[in-house]
């Protein structure tokens, strides 16, 4: 069965930093993209990045441009984790992160909340 | 970036009666491969989003087969058969085609 489960969400201030992690299991994890998405409470779903796998473009990244230069993803296969760095967070960032499994999203975690304010 | 419009944004619906949402692209979704990356998801209150469709037309695991995908280039349809209880929520469509991926803004379907 395949479980995502991201941590790391909490209250940070504006300018603060944070790091999302999702523990992948049930899957071979190394082939496979992973996708971080979020929203924004009561609102809809917004792609932040993504990051390719063995099977789908190796190891390439892909950005919004709203967190470009400011957020990054990363990935540890001996660990089958998935990681969102995130710098310089603004308000505008608050929402719930979720990793889901594949460019396409088949499977997602649960979602961990991030609140920027002072 | 592609732009996903989706209509209705709401869409009362009566128990065993059909239901359609409509999504519509601002670039043809048809990628080099022949294949369309555009996927239907849906999320109830207080979880977390589901797929239920993935390349136009293709059900995913578990999904019941009152729910079904079609379209072509830049106009999308999912379609609910027969509408259930546990189909309530937010329907989304997105696409994987192009970079950045692009979600609709949704469609609430409650029942009437």
């Amino acid at each position: 069965e395949v479980q995502l489960l991201e941590s790391g969400g909490g209250l940070v201030q504006p300018g603060g930093s944070l790091r999302l992690s999702c523990a992948a299991s049930g899957f071979l994890f190394s082939f496979y993209a992973m996708t971080w998405v979020r929203q924004t409470p009561g609102k809809g779903l917004e792609w932040v990045s993504s990051i390719g796998g063995s099977g789908d473009s190796g190891d390439r990244t892909f950005y919004a441009d709203s967190v470009k230069g400011r957020f990054t993803i990363s990935r540890d296969n001996s660990k089958n984790t998935l990681y969102l760095q995130m710098n310089s967070l603004r308000a505008e960032d608050t929402a719930v992160y979720y990793c889901a499994k594949g460019r396409g999203g088949d499977h997602w975690g649960q979602g961990t909340l991030v609140t920027v304010s002072s | 970036d592609v732009v996903m419009t989706q209509s209705p944004l709401s869409l009362p619906v009566i128990l065993g009666q059909p239901a359609s949402i409509s999504c519509r692209s601002s670039q043809s979704l048809v990628y080099s491969d022949g294949n369309t990356y555009l996927n239907w998801f849906h999320q109830r209150p207080g979880q977390s989003p589901r797929r239920l469709i993935y390349r136009l037309s293709n059900r995913d695991s578990g999904v019941p087969d009152r729910f079904s995908g079609s379209g072509s280039g830049t106009d999308f349809t999912l379609k609910i058969s027969r509408v259930e209880a546990e189909d309530v929520g937010v329907y989304y469509c997105m696409q994987g085609t192009h970079w950045p991926l692009t979600f609709g803004g949704g469609t609430k379907v409650e029942i009437k």
